[in-house]
């Protein structure tokens, strides 16, 4: 599986942007970035997902470097339900499951 | 329901028990996966099923662990002679099609084996 890094945990004051970054240095042509997070004692919830683009949807942003070996997840506005843990995880073309990783513990301080 | 449901949401078994664990998909969906969350950790592959055929059981971690889902909707995980290192969260998740589409997961089971 292709794997992906994440910083441990980060922070974000309420109702401030945030910004989630992952690396992938080893991604190949067709894995798609898929965003997942997981808010407590409930099951992984799907974000976003992109290739080369960005991408927009109600939920957040997904910036994509040009060499696709970063991107950035965009939560323009910080809630207190924001809090999870949030997972970068690259969708290998016919692979049959997700690699999750640890993922970043995102707190959102009032 | 609307969502994946699963059951029992938590389960408490004694070291050597055998525990079943249930999973209903989204109606319709075709696709059918389950994972293992240990505390602190992200989700690991466990099987893959579209419909009724299990075409995927590389994440099985041992063979005390079976996963069928033989009429093509609901599916059961049976874990044989329970082992502590067994404890963990069950979750499970269904997609529309084949394994590319977006994943919907259930708020998992938790088994704590004793």
């Amino acid at each position: 599986d292709a794997k992906t890094t994440q910083p441990n945990s980060m922070e974000s004051n309420e109702e401030e942007p945030v910004h989630l970054p992952c690396n992938h240095s080893t991604i190949s042509g067709t894995d798609y970035i898929h965003w997942y997070r997981q808010l407590p004692s409930q099951g992984p919830e799907y974000v976003i997902h992109g290739l080369t683009s960005n991408v927009n949807n109600r939920m957040a942003s997904l910036a994509i470097a040009e060499d696709r070996k970063s991107s950035t997840l965009i939560l323009h506005r910080a809630t207190l339900r924001d809090a999870a843990v949030y997972y970068c995880i690259l969708r290998q073309t016919g692979a049959n499951n997700l690699f999750f990783g640890t993922g970043t513990r995102l707190t959102v301080i009032p | 329901g609307a969502g994946v449901s699963q059951s029992p949401r938590y389960k408490v078994a004694k070291r050597g028990q055998d525990v079943a664990l249930r999973c209903d998909p989204i109606s319709g969906h075709v696709s059918l996966f389950w994972y293992q969350q240990a505390l602190g950790q992200g989700p690991e592959f466990l099987t893959y099923f579209q419909n009724e055929a299990q075409l995927d059981k590389s994440g099985l971690p041992s063979d005390r662990f079976f996963a069928e889902r033989p009429e093509g909707s609901v599916s059961t995980l049976k874990i044989q002679r329970t082992q502590q290192e067994d404890s963990a969260v069950y979750l499970c998740a269904s997609t529309l099609s084949g394994p590319v589409g977006e994943l919907f997961f259930g708020e998992g089971s938790r088994l704590t084996v004793l």
